[in-house]
């Protein structure tokens, strides 16, 4: 039961870097959504996809691209790392959108930790 | 728009004693309301949920959160705690449609549970 799943668990960039994020997901979820976590700060979404096919921009989308790969997958790219984007990056995934989804309770993957110096 | 206070980044509390964390959601709509656990080093994952019904809502590990609308509420508590609860505790709301507004989180309180 691998529920969902993000590479690299760690990395290191040096500032203007670029880097992909990868999640999968095989629960056969329609909806999925990448977060980022910051002391004192909670949880952010940065962006997330509705369904295959559609992306739409979160709370705090600057400097981040997306990429709904298939119905399992879904990357975060970090085209030119900045020192503010250091932080822990959670995947989730849920059933999906629709009448009453916003009862659908999210999956999270154990979290990618990415430190830009 | 949504969203969740809690009051209290950390909270203290001895072994065997109440847990209480605080939560207070703003909606224009009737929410849903969660409560997320983060143990260290790992991910987020549900305690429990309030969509409609009861108002007291049932947890796993011995949690359960009451929603209370004419006070904006949805505070989590465990009778007695125990070490294994130490973790950061989330609150979240959603709308009925969340196609247009995704789960929002609260900033997170960190409990502690001293021996």
């Amino acid at each position: 039961n691998a529920g969902v799943t993000q590479t690299p668990k760690f990395q290191v960039l040096k500032t203007g870097q670029s880097m992909t994020l990868q999640c999968a997901q095989d629960m056969n979820h329609n909806s999925m959504y990448w977060y980022r976590q910051d002391p004192g700060m909670g949880l952010r979404l940065i962006y997330y996809s509705a369904s295959e096919g559609t992306t739409d921009k979160g709370e705090v989308p600057n400097g981040y691209n997306v990429s709904r790969l298939n119905k399992r997958e879904f990357s975060l790219r970090l085209e030119s790392a900045a020192p503010s984007q250091t932080s822990v990056y959670f995947c989730a995934s849920s059933v999906g959108w629709g009448q009453s989804s916003g009862a659908n309770v999210l999956t999270f993957g154990a979290g990618s930790r990415l430190t830009v110096l | 728009a949504q969203s969740v206070t809690q009051l209290g980044s950390h909270v203290s509390v001895s072994e065997g004693a109440l847990v209480l964390l605080r939560c207070n959601y703003s909606s224009s709509v009737p929410p849903y309301l969660f409560w997320y656990v983060q143990y260290p080093n790992q991910g987020l994952q549900l305690l429990l949920k309030y969509t409609t019904g009861a108002t007291l809502v049932k947890g796993i590990n011995g949690f359960e959160a009451e929603f209370k609308k004419s006070e904006t509420s949805f505070h989590l508590t465990k009778p007695s705690a125990h070490m294994s609860d130490a973790a950061e505790y989330f609150c979240a709301v959603s709308s009925p449609n969340s196609g247009n507004t995704p789960l929002v989180f609260g900033k997170g309180t960190r409990l502690s549970v001293i021996a």
